[in-house]
């Protein structure tokens, strides 16, 4: 069965460094989403993209985040420069209809030091 | 705004037992509703979802859930829980109107006694 793979599982980083994360969404899947979901609390949406451009971003998604989707394959959220409130699992997503019919990979947990 | 109530934060049920779990939603027209479970250090794997139609859905692994309209809730069920059911459950909806994005509930932990 088709799934959203991401790596890393973990990432350590000290703050103020540069971290990406990468996804692979399912190959036929057009819509691409990040997700993140701080300890204990509810999956926040961060961002969406469709068709080679970002269709929509929250609050939480500032200047310090970026996506990209370089090759046709992966789709990479950036964060510039790492905060320790960034400390959270993040979890990519990709849909093949965009009607809210998510498919997640298993998450990257992101911890801040 | 689109938004997902879930007002169980923690619910334990007996292995055996049936488990209902409390979702309302807020949004002006007819949304896509969903559920999903997390297991620990898991990521989130779609029970079932609501798009139009009979307001019955059946889901995987022997859950359903029922669309209610005059209530603005999508109850998740299941007759009979089992051990590996413990986890936590979201509920979410998503509409054209928000861009198709998914706005997820709180979470409802379930714990299983044995």
């Amino acid at each position: 069965e088709p799934e959203v793979t991401q790596t890393p599982s973990h990432q350590v980083t000290q703050m103020g460094q540069e971290v990406i994360l990468r996804c692979v969404p399912i190959s036929n899947h057009l819509y691409f989403y990040w997700y993140r979901q701080i300890l204990g609390q509810k999956v926040e949406f961060l961002v969406s993209f469709y068709n080679n451009e970002i269709s929509e971003k929250s609050e939480i998604f500032d200047d310090q985040f970026s996506v990209e989707r370089p090759d046709g394959s992966n789709f990479t959220l950036k964060i510039r420069s790492t905060k320790l409130e960034d400390s959270a699992m993040y979890f990519c997503a990709s849909s093949a209809l965009g009607t809210g019919e998510l498919f997640f990979g298993e998450g990257s947990r992101l911890t801040v030091l | 705004a689109q938004s997902v109530t879930q007002p169980d934060i923690h619910i334990t049920v007996s292995e055996g037992a049936s488990l209902e779990l409390r979702c309302n939603y807020s949004y002006g027209a007819t949304p896509y509703l969903f559920w999903y479970v997390q297991s620990p250090g898991q990521g989130l794997q779609l029970l079932l979802k609501y798009f139009s139609g009979d307001t019955l859905v059946q889901g995987i692994k022997g859950f359903e859930a029922e669309f209610k309209r005059s209530q603005s809730s999508f109850n998740l069920r299941k007759p009979s829980v089992h051990w590996s059911d413990a986890a936590e459950y979201f509920c979410a909806v998503a509409s054209k109107a928000a861009g198709n994005k998914l706005t997820f509930g709180g979470g409802t932990r379930v714990l299983v006694k044995p």
